[in-house]
Order: structure tokens, then C-alpha cells, then sequence
């Protein structure tokens, strides 16, 4: 079975700092794919970035990357150079490609930044 | 996230009535999901469907919910004799296949509300 955990409900950060968003999983499969999506107030997913399970960097979107550190079955968001509008909940996903496993989502943490 | 198109944003529907929502995946997407998300929670998977085809229903409730994906035209998920409980907000999601690194993209939501 897959899981994934979200251990921190809230963040505060300040404006222009960076914000590490924690996210750990856990899975027997070799193969797995791992995002993160931030729903702002208005509701909508935004999809932000995806990590591999075979993908030898770490992935990087513009101000967001993704501290991936297979041994330890982490995949951090970090947010550099935050802004106003970064404020929102962030999830963190799994799906495993073996079998018809859907994508299983963490319980979110919500960031708040503050000017 | 832009693509996936999700009708309507907003239904409300007194208890016992139907809801219907409606998702047209990206273009080029022929897999679609189907997740429901109660308030301050994440995301909770439901339904797994391809053209003509239901993949995976392992979250959908037993009774009163159904969903299809027909060839022609968008994928629907029905909620019969809808209760209290159903209240929520109805997320779509497509991606282009199930292989790795196919990007899995949402669209704004259908929220729901049973009076």
C-alpha cells in the first residue's frame, strides 16, 4: 500500500525567504512517480513539479524544487524567493506504475506568507 | 492545469435530487480520475476510467454513485438520492497515459452543496 505524509498542518514564512514544505512516502514499488500541487483559495490543483523514482537529478520549476532523497522515501518542495501569492495549500502525491494504482495524496500543508 | 474543463463549478441540490458533473480531459488525455475532496482534507481517489472503460472504482461509495467516460463526449459522475454527506468538491483529473512521467493534471473542481 502506498501512503504519504504531510507532518506539518501550517508554515509561515516570510516574503523573499525560501520554504521547505515536507513530504515523506512510502512504497514497495521500484517505479513511482512523485508531484505536488498547490490549491489557492479559489480551489483549483495547480500542478508545480514531478520527481521520477528513477530520475537521477532533482527536479527544479522556476522558483520550485524538489529535494528528493530516495533512501529516505522524501520528496520536499522547496519554495525560494517566496511571494504574497504562494499563499495556499500544498499537496504532496505518489503513484505507483505497477498495477492501476491511482494517485494518492498526503493531507496537505498550508502555507501562509507573510509580508 | 489549463485543459481539463469541469461543469459545473458550482451545483446545488436539495437531498433525494441527482447530480451530475461533467469533465472533458485535455486534449490528446484519454485517461481520467476522479477524486472528492470534504473540506480541510485532501484529496480522496474514487474512480479510474479510460474510454469506455472503468479501470479502477475502488474509492467509490457502493450505492448511488456511478461514473462513465463514453466514447464520444465527457466523462460524468452521477450521485443519485444525494444526502448531506456528499457535500464536497468533485475533482477531475487526465493525464495522457498510466506510463511514468505522464503528468496527471486537474481541473478546477465542482463543488457541490446538499441542502
Amino acid at each position: 500500500a502506498q501512503k504519504i505524509t504531510q507532518t506539518q498542518p501550517g508554515m509561515f514564512v516570510q516574503e523573499k525567504e525560501a520554504v521547505t514544505l515536507d513530504c515523506t512516502y512510502d512504497t514497495s514499488d521500484p517505479s513511482y512517480g512523485l508531484f505536488w500541487y498547490k490549491q489557492p483559495s479559489s480551489g483549483e490543483m495547480i500542478f508545480l513539479i514531478y520527481q521520477g523514482s528513477y530520475d537521477q537529478q532533482n527536479a527544479t520549476e522556476g522558483r520550485y524544487s524538489l529535494n528528493f532523497q530516495k533512501a529516505r522515501k522524501s520528496a520536499n518542495l522547496v519554495i525560494s524567493a517566496s511571494q504574497l501569492g504562494d499563499s495556499a495549500m500544498y499537496f504532496c502525491a505518489m503513484r505507483s506504475y505497477s498495477g492501476n494504482t491511482p494517485l494518492v495524496f498526503g493531507k496537505g500543508t498550508r502555507l501562509s506568507v507573510i509580508a | 492545469n489549463a485543459g481539463v474543463m469541469q461543469n459545473p463549478r458550482h451545483l446545488v441540490r436539495r437531498r433525494g435530487q441527482e447530480a451530475r458533473l461533467r469533465c472533458s480531459p485535455m486534449k490528446g488525455h484519454s485517461h481520467v480520475y476522479w477524486y472528492r475532496q470534504l473540506p480541510e482534507e485532501g484529496l480522496k481517489f474514487m474512480v479510474y476510467l479510460q474510454k469506455e472503460n472503468i479501470i479502477d472504482e475502488s474509492g467509490m461509495p457502493k450505492e448511488r454513485f456511478s461514473a462513465e467516460f463514453p466514447k464520444e463526449g465527457p466523462s460524468i459522475l452521477r450521485i443519485q438520492q444525494v444526502v448531506r454527506g456528499d457535500s464536497a468538491a468533485y475533482f477531475c483529473a487526465s493525464s495522457q497515459s498510466r506510463s511514468s512521467g505522464n503528468t496527471i493534471y486537474f481541473g478546477e473542481g465542482s463543488w457541490l452543496t446538499v441542502v
